[in-house]
């Protein structure tokens, strides 16, 4: 089955900087990457997705990048501020295929120091 | 609009106790999923289900049971709790329709068994 690995677990970025957080994952047949932001005492909510056939989007501070052929995408964050601070998870799914499940990388805790 | 929701939100259970955990959502999802989270593990898939009366194995479904007799309602049973079940149960659903997977989560349980 899928296997998504995150880097890294723990993410300390100072107020303005930007954070990256890298997932690689190991089924080819995967094509669709969500992003999740879990905030305390809450589950998790989508912040942005992309699809195989997409090699970057972006939304307002927060933009993913997919490469393909080395099965990574990441998360990059601009500008950050302190309702940044939260875990993050990137997933990896076959859009199509039963039940469309996730498979979860394991969370990065981001902290932004004000 | 309550979205998904879950009960209850924390409970004590000892070794060998049985209990429900009850999910429920209002957007008329056909897609629903147990996930429990551990710290650096992420989120990982118990059980699911792609409509009413229709169950089916995750990634981790040893030692639970699940049921899905109305489409509104996604019931995840342990019937002999043990301490490795101390966990936080998320309960997801999504629409399922032409490949639009977002999922909605609810707020979780944190179960622990003693």
């Amino acid at each position: 089955g899928e296997n998504v690995e995150q880097h890294p677990s723990t993410l300390s970025v100072q107020e303005g900087d930007s954070a990256v957080i890298k997932c690689t994952y190991s089924d080819s047949a995967s094509n669709y990457f969500p992003w999740y932001k879990q905030e305390l005492g809450k589950g998790p909510q989508l912040i942005i997705d992309i699809r195989s056939n997409v090699g970057e989007k972006k939304d307002q501070r927060i933009a993913v990048t997919l490469n393909k052929t080395a099965k990574h995408f990441s998360l990059h964050i601009t500008e950050t501020q302190p309702e940044d601070s939260a875990v993050y998870f990137c997933a990896a799914s076959i859009l199509g295929a039963a039940g469309n499940k996730l498979t979860f990388g394991g969370g990065t805790r981001v902290l932004v120091k004000p | 609009n309550a979205g998904v929701t879950q009960t209850p939100k924390f409970r004590v259970l000892k070794t060998g106790q049985s209990m429900t955990l009850l999910c429920a959502q209002d957007m008329n999802h056909e897609y629903m999923y147990w996930y429990r989270q551990d710290p650096g593990m992420g989120l990982r898939l118990i059980h699911y289900s792609v409509g009413e009366g229709t169950t089916a194995k995750g990634e981790v479904p040893d030692g639970y049971n699940v049921s899905r007799l109305k489409k509104q309602n996604f019931l995840l049973g342990l019937e002999s709790a043990a301490p490795s079940q101390t966990s936080v149960y998320f309960c997801a659903s999504s629409t399922g329709q032409g490949g639009y997977t977002e999922a909605f989560f609810g707020q979780g349980t944190r179960l622990t068994v003693v």
